[in-house]
Formats: structure tokens, sequence, C-alpha cells
């Protein structure tokens, strides 16, 4: 079975900065797709950033970027120019590539704080 | 386009009863699936509906059902509630692609807590 890890329970940056938030996953599987979401307190998850697994290219999203590295079975997240609404809970999330599998598998989350 | 919807926002049950959420994916979605997130477990994936069929299904009892509409709204619900199943309930809505199912849309979730 699949699984997530996300290391790090809270980081923090200051305003501006730039802040990279880990993650990690097991899969036996060749093809499949990594997915960041940002969840502000008590508001909607919200999909920030995807990348397929058969792309090389590292997926960028304005100032959110991956590091995707599929050898190492590693998808960092890296955040430049911190804004304090950038605060927030981030999971890291795995799917299969199969119509029948199609359930999202999460991290724990990483909560992130940005100091003005 | 209007996002995911979901009914009631808040909700306070006791030990025992019963619970139906709703859900209205994003008009075009036909997959609807269902997430469980507390703070123990983290993000919990209950089950899955497209074209009105159930068609993958995480680890929870069969206390915890559903069902998807000819107009691809999606109910769950949850008989003789216990007290762990005080959770925040998210619907998820996906364009399914020749690939499968891509994006999960959330919506913005049901507060259930049990008494």
């Amino acid at each position: 079975a699949q699984t997530v890890t996300q290391s790090q329970p809270e980081m923090s940056v200051q305003e501006a900065e730039t802040v990279t938030l880990s993650c990690t996953y097991d899969t036996s599987e060749s093809d499949y797709y990594l997915f960041w979401y940002k969840q502000p307190p008590s508001r909607q998850m919200i999909l920030v950033i995807r990348q397929e697994a058969y792309k090389q290219q590292n997926a960028t999203e304005n100032r959110f970027s991956v590091n995707f590295q599929k050898a190492a079975k590693s998808f960092s997240l890296k955040i430049s120019d911190s804004q304090l609404g950038d605060a927030a809970m981030y999971f890291c999330a795995y799917r299969s590539p199969g119509g029948s599998q199609g359930n999202l598998i999460f991290g724990k989350g990483t909560k992130l704080s940005v100091k003005p | 386009k209007a996002g995911v919807t979901q009914t009631p926002r808040y909700l306070i049950k006791t030990r025992g009863q019963q619970v139906t959420l709703s859900c209205s994916p994003i008009s075009g979605h036909r997959s609807v699936s269902w997430y469980q997130q507390t703070p123990g477990q983290g993000l919990q994936f209950l089950f899955e509906y497209f074209s009105e069929t159930q068609r993958n299904k995480g680890n929870f009892p069969g206390r915890f059902s559903g069902r998807q509409f000819s107009n691809s709204r999606s109910e769950m619900n949850v008989s003789t509630l216990e007290l762990g199943d005080s959770a925040l309930y998210l619907c998820a809505s996906s364009l399914v692609t020749g690939k499968g199912n891509y994006e999960q849309y959330f919506g913005p979730g049901t507060r259930l807590t049990v008494t």
C-alpha cells in the first residue's frame, strides 16, 4: 500500500523569505500523481500544485514550485516570497492513476506559520 | 463556475443517532469522494462514487455509507453515531478523464460533533 510521510509537523518562515516543505512517499507504481493542498484555518482545502510522475520537469505555479525526485520518492514544496496569506496546513497527497483507485492518500500535514 | 458545496456546515448529534451529509459537486464533475479529517488520524478516504456507483471504498465500518444521484450530488450517512465519529467530513469532486480522476476539488466540509 502507498504511504505519504511529512516529517515536519510545523514550520515557520519570515515574510518575503523562502521555505521548503518536505514530503516522501512509498509506492511500487511507476505512474502516479502527486499534489500539494493548502488548508487555511477554518477554510477550504485548496489545490496548490500537481505533478505527474511521468513528467521529469518540476511543476511551478507562481510562487510555488516542487522538487520532484522520483528515484528518491521525494516531493518537496518550495514557497518563495512568503506572504501572510500562506499561513496554513499543507498536505502532500498521492494518487494512483487507475480509475478504480482514484482516492487521495494524504500525509499528516505541515503547519506553516508566516512571521511579519 | 460554482465550487463544491456541502450541507450542513455544522452539525451536533447525540451518540446512537444517525446523520446524513450532502455534497453537490462542481457542474460537470461526475466523481465524488468523501474524506474524514480528524486531528489524530488526519485525512482518511471514506469512499468514491462515479455515475451513481461506488467504485472505491476506504477502511471504515459499515455504519458509514453513501450514495450518488443521477445529477452527481452525493450523500453520506453515518448510523449509530459514536463519539469517535466527530470530525470534519470533506467532499471532493473530480472531472474524470481518460486516465481516470485527475484533480480533486474540495468543499468547505461539514463539522460533525457527536456528544
